[in-house]
């Protein structure tokens, strides 16, 4: 079973335009959430998280946006440029000892200039 | 300077045989971990070792045995290889696994990429 789901496995968006992620999750004891990037042949790099008290963080361009009700959260990348391009990750976890991060599946983001 | 390190990058090897990926941290993190990626994209946690204890160890089969020689290291056995244990495989280690107040990030490991023939 996915707790942390990405349904979008690809986007593709223009230089300048805005990308928007996607992510949902299941567990309702999620009080954490990462995004995380990747490049081919790279580990995953952290982006981005927001806290379970927070509906909103940024940081630059990127933009997590957290909707507790609906159990999702967005990731929005503005203006997008084509170093963007790579897979990104959605985790989630719990604030209890003992928990690591929960990843979705990946979005692939490609960014054409 | 590479924070999380893993050898050998690329890891071809017969089924049944047994082999090791090393990992090794240089950022004096206390947790390490070792995640799946497979043939569908999960990333999956397998184990995890806090200051070389065992904290988590999800459902892999006990072919898979990590061990902890010091804080900075986490190395992944697996013995009798399966075409199954193909995969991506990916450590990674973060400050603390239970600090409440302070969320660590988790600094992942470049991945080896291991194909069971």
């Amino acid at each position: 079973d996915q707790q942390v789901k990405q349904n979008s496995p690809s986007l593709s968006v223009q230089e300048g335009r805005i990308s928007i992620l996607n992510c949902d999750y299941t567990n309702s004891m999620f009080d954490y959430f990462l995004w995380y990037k990747k490049y081919p042949a790279e580990g995953p790099t952290f982006l981005i998280s927001i806290s379970s008290i927070k509906d909103k963080n940024e940081d630059g361009r990127f933009t997590v946006f957290l909707n507790k009700s609906a159990k999702h959260l967005s990731l929005h990348i503005v203006p997008s440029q084509p170093g963007d391009s790579a897979v990104y990750f959605c985790a989630a976890s719990e604030d209890q000892a003992g928990t690591a991060l929960i990843f979705g599946k990946g979005t692939t983001l490609s960014v054409s200039s | 300077d590479t924070a999380v390190s893993q050898t050998p990058k690329y890891l071809v090897t017969q089924m049944g045989n047994d082999k090791s990926i090393k990992c090794e941290q240089n950022l004096g993190h206390d947790t390490m971990y070792w995640y799946k990626q497979d043939s569908k994209k999960f990333l999956k946690i397998m184990f995890s070792y806090n200051n070389k204890e065992l904290i988590i160890n999800e459902t892999v089969p006990n072919r898979f045995s990590p061990k902890s020689p010091d804080k900075a290291h986490l190395n992944l056995h697996i013995n009798s290889l399966e075409l199954g244990d193909s995969a991506v495989y990916f450590c990674a280690s973060s400050q603390d696994l239970i600090r409440r107040k302070l969320k660590e990030t988790q600094y992942f490991g470049p991945g080896t990429r291991l194909l069971v023939l």
